[in-house]
């Protein structure tokens, strides 16, 4: 089970926008930085979002990410089959041992 | 141009040895955390630990303490994970990451990933 929890899936039609929840605690998203990635299949995750909001060069203004106290949230806007992927979100957690926690992922299909 | 770059596929029997590598290019390979993630066939992803390859100065998920060791040949800008006795278990593929700090989730680069099989 993981520390960080997100919807085991979502789906959308193209062009229509979807959101993707992640949900920590005090020790994680509560008080670090929350990342984003998109991992197609077959291939490796790719950062999508940083530091809560950020998007590095690259990535469209499509996504876009939030957080409000121990829960964050991806959006894609303007959904695309090419969309079609798993969501992870990260951060990090300072309970017992600082370490990286990874939400589940979540399964975007465009319908 | 930032790549990371990991050595190919192993299968290996249960209780061998294993090192697998990760190459950085393109940036000061020195300057940045490399991070290592397990993904199990059909499953997310976990962070294992991180190491700074000025120092190798590293640290681990307690989950996978004693069970792994990461280390850097800065000479050759490589990082390695490496296994003493391997495991059915251990099964997966193995990403290397690039993160500009300990403490950031943010890792902006990843290696193509290395498939590792266990089995007799």
């Amino acid at each position: 089970q993981s520390v960080l929890t997100q919807p085991p899936s979502v789906s959308a039609a193209p062009g229509q926008k979807v959101t993707i929840s992640c949900s920590g605690s005090s020790s994680n998203i509560g008080e670090n930085y929350v990342s984003w990635y998109q991992q197609l299949p077959g291939t490796a995750p790719k950062l999508l979002i940083y530091d809560n909001n950020k998007r590095p060069s690259g990535i469209p203004d499509r996504f876009s990410g939030s957080k409000s106290g121990t829960s964050a949230t991806l959006g894609i806007t303007g959904l695309q089959t090419g969309d079609e992927a798993d969501y992870y979100c990260g951060t990090w957690d300072r309970s017992l041992s600082a370490h990286v926690v990874f939400g589940g992922g979540t399964k975007l299909t465009v319908l | 141009e930032v790549q990371l770059v990991q050595s190919g596929a192993e299968v290996k029997k249960p209780g061998e040895s294993l090192k697998i590598s990760c190459k950085g290019s393109g940036y000061t390979f020195t300057n940045y955390w490399i991070g290592w993630v397990r993904q199990m066939p059909g499953k997310g992803l976990e962070w294992m630990g991180i190491i700074y390859p000025g120092d190798s100065d590293s640290r681990y998920n307690p989950s996978f303490q004693g069970q792994v060791a990461m280390s850097v040949d800065k000479s050759i800008s490589t990082a390695h994970l490496q296994w003493s006795s391997l495991k059915a278990s251990d099964t997966a593929m193995y990403y290397c990451a690039r993160s500009s700090a300990y403490g950031d989730a943010g890792f902006d680069s990843w290696g193509q990933g290395t498939l590792v099989t266990v089995s007799s």
